[in-house]
């Protein structure tokens, strides 16, 4: 497709269980975000990509918290042990590099996660 | 570190009246500015950005200037329509500071427009 897709668009899980969630960032685009909106917090960053390294993890709220690119493109973020804190909706975000480099990144419609 | 402040909402306005959504930011080094739009039930989108001061971003007849010395990026427009419902995200980011060229977003300003 032509924009950023993810997977699931919808997940419940029970506490304690293990979610991944995937992100498909447009094609060509070597830079991938991943961002957390939840009620009241607002947008949270939590991992950066450059291609298949993540020079920036300072996001990642605890060791719960991981992911990985592969090929350059599709991404998966995993929550081990989940938590209900952990409910909100996952955003990820493509672009051509750096923002502050002047690239425009390209969001999906995000992937919300309810832990009950 | 890096922050961004704007006005809570939620905004109610009726159609043709005129907006103002204001931020203000505390950055480290020249932050470029962004305004992102979330339509219901669609993803972030951009909708105008300024990367120097005095700059004005604009876009579908929304508009904001990059003001160095109030260190702010109100959004406006002169006439909103039904179809400008949304949430209002104002962003920047910096290569220095604690945003390290990532995204660093205020926590969103939902906007009613009632026919």
């Amino acid at each position: 497709g032509a924009g950023v897709s993810q997977s699931p668009s919808n997940k419940v899980t029970e506490k304690g269980k293990d979610v991944e969630l995937r992100c498909d960032p447009i094609s060509g685009h070597t830079a991938l975000y991943w961002y957390r909106q939840s009620l009241g917090q607002g947008l949270e960053f939590l991992i950066y990509f450059q291609g298949n390294s993540a020079p920036d993890k300072s996001g990642l709220p605890s060791d719960r918290f991981s992911a990985e690119r592969t090929g350059g493109s599709v991404s998966t973020l995993t929550i081990q042990r989940t938590q209900q804190e952990d409910s909100a909706v996952y955003l990820c975000a493509s672009g051509g590099g750096k923002i502050w480099s002047g690239n425009t990144i390209y969001f999906g419609e995000g992937s919300w996660l309810t832990v009950v | 570190g890096d922050s961004v402040t704007q006005m809570e909402g939620p905004v109610t306005l009726s159609e043709e009246a005129f907006l103002t959504i204001n931020c203000t930011y505390t950055a480290t080094g020249y932050p470029s500015l962004f305004w992102y739009v979330q339509y219901p039930g669609e993803g972030l989108q951009l909708l105008l950005k300024a990367t120097k001061a005095d700059d004005k971003g604009s876009n579908k007849g929304f508009e904001a200037t990059y003001r160095k010395e109030t260190t702010s990026f109100h959004l406006e427009k002169g006439s909103v329509q039904v179809s400008d419902s949304a949430v209002y995200f104002c962003a920047l980011t910096s290569y220095y500071g604690g945003s390290q060229g990532n995204l660093i977003f205020g926590k969103g300003t939902k906007l009613s427009v009632k026919p």
